[in-house]
């Protein structure tokens, strides 16, 4: 069965931390995404990776940053938490011409 | 500037009739659209997608239609059940455009019994 796990389900961070958010797929797609989702805007692209290393900004990217180091996980980084990064987020992964495997979602609160 | 639309927030239906739920795209060049279904707290698990060689693409109760001169997609659900109660969107991407997809703000369907 195919598995998109995020690391946490449910963050409380202070403004000004630095907060990790982790992502890993067990399908061995070359596509992996980042979105947040809230409440009347959707799920809007923060940042995307094609391959190992590479990375793309989606239309929300300021604030975050991304890793991809190995193939199989995809990290979004706050380097600053602001309270305005209070949101759903939610990692997937793609497979060609089929569809987005999205994880549970990493709900985080900053105070 | 949206490129994904649901202009409907929220849709009521009664089970066993229809729900129709719609999805207008800017870009002309998306090629690949595809629906997700999202209960609260959970991650959005994936119903049923389309290519824009098709008009019209079923899987058991979903059937999802694509009007490409429109830029119109929707998907019907027949028959409704109350299972079915959730937020649900739609997505579009360029397949030659690194597989980005866009997501619409979706629309929140209740089922009612």
């Amino acid at each position: 069965d195919v598995k998109v796990t995020q690391s946490s389900r449910y963050l409380v961070k202070r403004t000004g931390e630095k907060v990790f958010l982790e992502c890993v797929q067990d399908m061995d797609h070359e596509n992996m995404f980042w979105y947040r989702q809230d409440p009347g805007l959707g799920l809007r692209l923060i940042y995307f990776s094609y391959d190992v290393k590479m990375k793309e900004k989606g239309d929300i990217p300021e604030g975050y940053s991304v890793s991809r180091e190995k193939k199989e996980r995809f990290s979004l980084i706050l380097e600053s938490a602001s309270t305005n990064q209070t949101s759903m987020y939610l990692c997937a992964s793609y497979r060609l011409l089929g569809e987005l495997f999205f994880g549970e979602g990493s709900r985080l609160t900053v105070l | 500037d949206q490129q994904v639309k649901q202009n409907s927030p929220s849709l009521s239906v009664q089970e066993g009739r229809i729900s129709i739920l719609n999805c207008d795209y800017t870009n002309s060049m998306f090629d690949y659209f595809l629906w997700y279904k999202k209960y609260p707290a959970e991650g959005p698990t994936f119903l049923i997608s389309i290519s824009s060689i098709k008009d019209k693409n079923e899987d058991g109760r979903f059937t999802v239609f694509l009007n490409k001169s429109a830029k119109h997609l929707s998907l019907h659900i027949v028959p409704s059940q109350p299972g079915d109660s959730a937020v649900y969107f739609c997505a579009g991407t360029a397949r030659n455009n690194f597989n980005k997809f866009y997501f619409g703000s979706g629309t929140k369907l209740n089922v009612k019994p």
